[in-house]
């Protein structure tokens, strides 16, 4: 059984970096798409992007300027980078396992990353 | 991209069935027989329930079934139960920009 947990820092400034990592365990990362989502308090989610084990990347378009999605293989984990973050980008933020691009079948259990002063 | 569009409530009583729309467009869920569903309850991450329109993965309950027609796909919950009060979200690959797109989400209450 595939696990996947959110690790960083739980407030970030505004104009700062937002930088989280996503560790697996239960199965090795190589093989697979894994992806980031982000849901703002009471509203809805918000798929970020993916990257494959080889290291190609997809972003949604509405964030591909600030956001950098990396992988460490030896140690199983990916990781998100956004930039220049503002109150906008408070939300829970889900790493995830994604299946041929197409749908999301294992699940952190998320991370809440407020933007504040 | 505009996220796909789900009813924003539903309810219903135990025992009886609904039904949860989710409308796209003929670039995504009319494109592709690749929507799948999720259940979210309060404070917990979203759960896969449905995926390639209405494959049900490993332990979840036949009460939930997912079907197509054109543009909209359709959540079916059989013989509610109040566990299954929740949020529930659609989502579907599009080709528009080659990512998933998620439904806004809809409120089911069980009365």
């Amino acid at each position: 059984q595939v696990q996947l947990q959110e690790s960083g820092p739980g407030l970030v400034k505004p104009s700062e970096t937002l930088s989280l990592t996503c560790t697996v365990s239960g199965g090795s990362i190589s093989g697979d798409y894994w992806s980031w989502i982000r849901q703002p308090p009471g509203k809805g989610l918000e798929w970020i992007g993916y990257i494959r084990w080889s290291g190609s990347t997809n972003y949604n378009p509405s964030l591909k300027s600030r956001v950098i999605i990396s992988v460490d293989t030896s140690q199983n984990q990916f990781s998100l980078r956004l930039s220049s973050v503002t109150a906008a980008d408070t939300a829970v933020y889900y790493c995830a396992k994604e299946m041929r691009s197409t749908y999301l079948d294992y699940w952190g259990q998320g991370a809440l990353v407020i933007v504040s002063s | 991209q505009s996220a796909l569009t789900q009813p924003a409530s539903v309810s219903g009583s135990p025992g009886q069935s609904i039904t949860i729309s989710c409308t796209g467009t003929s670039s995504d869920v009319g494109a592709y027989n690749y929507v799948s569903w999720y259940q979210q309850h309060p404070g917990k991450a979203p759960k896969l329930i449905i995926y390639d329109v209405s494959d049900r993965p490993s332990g979840v309950s036949n009460r939930f079934s997912g079907s197509k027609s054109g543009n909209t796909a359709s959540l079916t919950i059989s013989g509610l139960q109040a566990e299954d009060e929740a949020d529930y979200y659609c989502s579907s690959y599009t080709s528009s920009n080659t990512y998933v797109l998620f439904g806004g989400g809809t409120k089911l209450t069980v009365l």
